[in-house]
């Protein structure tokens, strides 16, 4: 359950802000994830970091903006955000890259208003 | 056009009523096919991996199968407490792999 952690848990913030979600993993992993959970959809992959490096960018808008200082942290830093941003984002890590099994975090529930 | 398939979206069952949910999917390569649990508010909980058609495994009340087209979950004499949305997730092909999610089941157990 603690093996990976999201911060903050719960997030509302306008359109105009601009927020980072934090995630760290204490599961010794060299890949880590951010993905979109929207009612009656299925998970979006949005970005995938191994060994620091981005190595997936599913297409998504340039107002999420990861970061990957350390194989441990993960960032998604938020700007100008839209109502229709507003979802479950969820962290997960895994040993090494997609082929493993992922862990997820408890997910920030993030409202744009 | 769905890669990953689950149904029921949603199954209600009586406290000891045993059942299954399917994943069927249409990607080709298979490297692998996952299940977690989710419960409102929270992250995916890992519950399998299954490699190869013809592979079982169990945890607890739990029995994940796998074919070539298709996983089921099979629930014996579930609990309240299983209650929850069960996701389904495949990956396939290339070197790094890609990992596509199905819609989930939400299963509903009353006591």
């Amino acid at each position: 359950e603690t093996g990976v952690t999201q911060t903050p848990r719960h997030l509302v913030m306008g359109m105009t802000n601009k927020k980072s979600l934090k995630c760290e993993q204490h599961l010794g992993h060299n890949a880590m994830y951010w993905y979109k959970q929207s009612a009656k959809k299925p998970l979006e992959l949005m970005f995938v970091y191994s060994l620091e490096e981005r190595v997936e960018n599913n297409s998504v808008p340039s107002r999420f903006s990861p970061e990957c200082p350390n194989s441990s942290h993960l960032f998604l830093h938020l700007h100008t955000l839209q109502p229709e941003d507003s979802a479950l984002y969820l962290c997960a890590s895994s040993r090494t890259g997609q082929l493993d099994t992922q862990y997820f975090g408890p997910g920030t529930r993030l409202t744009v208003l | 056009e769905d890669q990953v398939t689950q149904s029921p979206e949603a199954l209600r069952l009586q406290e000891g009523e045993s059942s299954s949910l399917n994943c069927s999917y249409t990607v080709s390569g298979l490297r692998g096919l996952f299940w977690y649990r989710q419960d409102p508010g929270k992250g995916p909980e890992f519950l399998f991996t299954l490699y190869s058609a013809g592979e079982e495994k169990e945890k607890e009340r739990l029995k994940a199968t796998l074919t070539k087209k298709e996983s089921f979950l099979h629930i014996t004499a579930p609990k309240p407490e299983d209650s929850a949305t069960y996701l389904c997730a495949v990956n396939y092909g290339g070197s790094q792999g890609n990992l596509i999610f199905g819609k989930g089941t939400k299963l509903s157990v009353k006591p």
